[in-house]
């Protein structure tokens, strides 16, 4: 099974600033991997599949890039909605994965 | 609008069953793959089980292998994880979730959860 590991696990930052998020997967995939947010008391919500196309109604802040087993989420501006837990997800083998999660406050 | 509403979590005993439901609404329930996810008190997420379109191909996490079985009925728009010889590590928010396949898998839409706790 492939094993997903986010960095870091946590962090804060400020209202504009720019944010990057790492997930390393354990072996080389192709492009099969997800980004969820998710905030307290709610379920997951679907930010950006494929590495790096944009689920629809998210905004164009966010974006994903990547590959081999290296893949990145950026958030441009941060904004005080975007406080939440950031997860990565693979799907390129049968078991789907996800990453340790990462807490983001601002 | 596309719905999804998990059903049947509750407290049990270790090694009890208990059967949980996912009905939804919205969508062509036959055309997706569907999935469950759980999440542990104060935890990250965690892939449990995937059921293809027509039920014909199945897969889920080792930890849950031979305990749980991930089922559907098409003609009833449901989704269905039984469960069995539960542990208290079994304790977690269990989701349900729609996966659309655009070239890869993505977990598109999601339920509010239901809770599952073990616990004598």
């Amino acid at each position: 099974d492939i094993q997903m590991t986010q960095s870091p696990s946590s962090l804060s930052a400020s209202v504009g600033d720019r944010v990057t998020i790492t997930c390393r997967a354990s072996q080389i995939m192709s492009y099969f991997l997800n980004w969820y947010q998710q905030k307290p008391g709610k379920a997951p919500n679907l930010l950006i599949y494929a590495t790096s196309t944009l689920q629809s109604g998210v905004p164009s802040r966010f974006s994903g890039s990547g590959s081999g087993a290296d893949f990145t989420l950026t958030i441009s501006s941060v904004q005080p909605e975007d406080s939440a837990t950031y997860y990565c997800q693979q799907t390129h083998s049968t078991a789907h994965s996800f990453g340790q999660g990462t807490k983001l406050e601002i | 609008e596309v719905q999804v509403v998990e059903s049947g979590g509750g407290l049990v005993q270790p090694g009890g069953s208990l059967r949980l439901s996912c009905a939804v609404s919205g969508f062509t329930f036959r055309n997706y793959w569907m999935t469950w996810v759980r999440q542990a008190p104060g935890k990250g997420l965690e892939w449990v089980a995937s059921i293809k379109q027509d039920g014909s191909e199945k897969s889920s996490v080792d930890s849950v292998k031979g305990r749980f079985t991930i089922s559907r009925d098409n003609a009833e728009n449901s989704l269905y994880l039984q469960m069995s010889s539960l542990r208290a590590e079994d304790t977690a928010v269990y989701y349900c979730a729609r996966v659309t396949y655009t070239g890869t898998h993505q977990l598109d839409c999601w339920g509010q959860g239901t809770l599952v706790t073990v616990s004598s």
